[in-house]
């Protein structure tokens, strides 16, 4: 099966502080994706790479950053985390025509 | 319009019930469709995909209409475990410049009472 590791299943930060949310697939897919999640907006993508050091910014993409420096790696970064970006982020990696496997997300929230 | 909808729910449905959910998508160019399932504080976790033909699996049938642009899940003898949240994804042509990335209706939720 398919693994998709993140970091940390809990996190509290403070306003301001810049956080990194990291996320590992041990299948070699091309394909990673961060999403959000949240009360009755549901998944929201905020950026996805399809290769090694390739990004393209998702539907909301603003006051995110993302690295892909090898393929089995996608981190999110988060420059100067604020109150509103509290939610539940889910990493996500796909082969080009299967579904997603997704990780068990994290839970961060900014104080 | 969003891009793919769902009935968010909640339906509630005795064990033994068939259920049916819809989804909508709003993208003529879609090639792939799933549904996920998504338990409570859990990550969602593919259920099926769905394939133009229509395909089954066990309780659960996926169907995809083209025209009418919408794919529906059907869960025939609902058991208790069945209670969770029932997402569909879409996505756009791989070949273009999405990558493959879906995107995902709000969720239908699905309590099964005994």
């Amino acid at each position: 099966d398919v693994k998709v590791t993140q970091s940390s299943r809990y996190l509290v930060k403070r306003t301001g502080e810049k956080v990194f949310l990291e996320c590992v697939q041990d299948m070699d897919h091309e394909n990673m994706f961060w999403y959000r999640q949240d009360p009755g907006l549901g998944l929201r993508l905020i950026y996805f790479s399809y290769d090694v050091k390739m990004k393209e910014k998702g539907d909301i993409p603003e006051g995110y950053s993302v690295s892909r420096e090898k393929k089995e790696r996608f981190s999110l970064i988060l420059e100067s985390a604020s109150t509103n970006q509290t939610s539940m982020y889910l990493c996500a990696s796909r082969r080009t025509g299967s579904g997603y496997t997704f990780g068990s997300g994290t839970r961060l929230t900014v104080v | 319009r969003k891009e793919v909808e769902q009935d968010p729910g909640p339906f509630n449905v005795p064990e033994g019930a068939t259920v049916a959910f819809n989804c909508t998508y709003s993208n003529s160019a879609s090639q792939s469709f799933f549904w996920y399932r998504q338990d409570c504080r859990k990550e969602p976790k593919l259920l099926m995909s769905v394939y133009s033909s229509g395909n089954e699996d066990g309780r659960f049938t996926a169907q995809l209409n083209r025209a009418s642009q919408y794919i529906s899940l059907l869960i025939r003898d609902s058991k208790l475990s069945d209670s969770a949240t029932y997402l569909c994804a879409v996505a756009a042509n791989a070949g273009g410049t999405s990558y493959g990335k879906l995107t995902f209706g709000q969720g239908t939720i699905l309590t099964v009472h005994p």
